[in-house]
């Protein structure tokens, strides 16, 4: 019953320091996503994968880097944090893009000081 | 326009209340809609879906407007636990994007 598992759930980072977050589901979903979600606000699209193999820029890309391993994992990578990136980040997948329901991950909160 | 705009809240009900919620939506291809609910500092899970022109679960129903571009979530009989915040997102109709609204906060008072 894992479903989406994000690791780490929690992340404190210094400004300029790298990380991955990564995310695996195991529902066998075409489609996976990264969001982030600050305080009061809505989520707000990273990057999605459509398919295997393939990824695209959603609302807020900047910043960030993803790569679809495979199937399975979805892994989004801070090159140089920034303050501003300090979020709740969510993985999500879906069977189909925009078809069925999305199923999330628990979140990662990350803070960069 | 936003692809993507919901009420923005908050909404504070006593309980026993009906709410209802609207969210308008841009992409006129979309043939699908979710309804999620998200406590606070939780993932977002799935509430309702919606594929034709509405749906009900109980003391939730889901209405769609295809002509005005809207969909909207009503609450009947409205509980403490009820207390939450409701996104509401559009499958893309072909775009490869999951777009979330704000959302709108409810929050239900003894």
């Amino acid at each position: 019953n894992a479903g989406v598992t994000q690791t780490p759930k929690f992340q404190v980072l210094k400004t300029g320091q790298s990380m991955t977050l990564q995310c695996a589901q195991d529902m066998n979903h075409n489609s996976m996503y990264w969001y982030r979600q600050d305080p009061g606000m809505g989520l707000r699209l990273i990057y999605y994968s459509a398919s295997e193999g393939t990824t695209d820029k959603g609302e807020v890309p900047n910043g960030y880097n993803v790569s679809r391993l495979n199937k399975r994992e979805f892994s989004l990578r801070l090159e140089s944090a920034a303050p501003s990136q300090t979020s709740v980040y969510f993985c999500a997948s879906s069977g189909a893009v925009g078809v069925t329901e999305a199923f999330f991950g628990q979140g990662t909160r990350l803070t960069v000081v | 326009r936003k692809e993507v705009e919901q009420d923005p809240g908050p909404f504070n009900v006593p309980e026993g209340a009906t709410v209802a919620f609207n969210c308008t939506y841009s992409n006129s291809a979309s043939q699908s809609f979710f309804w999620y609910r998200q406590d606070c500092r939780k993932e977002p899970k799935l509430l309702m879906s919606v594929y034709s022109s509405g749906n009900e679960d109980g003391r939730f129903t889901a209405q769609l407007n295809r002509a005005s571009q809207y969909i909207s979530l009503l609450i009947r009989d409205s509980k403490l636990s009820d207390s939450a915040t409701y996104l509401c997102v559009p499958g893309t109709g072909g775009y490869n994007k999951l777009i979330f609204g704000a959302g709108t906060r409810l929050a239900v008072h003894p």
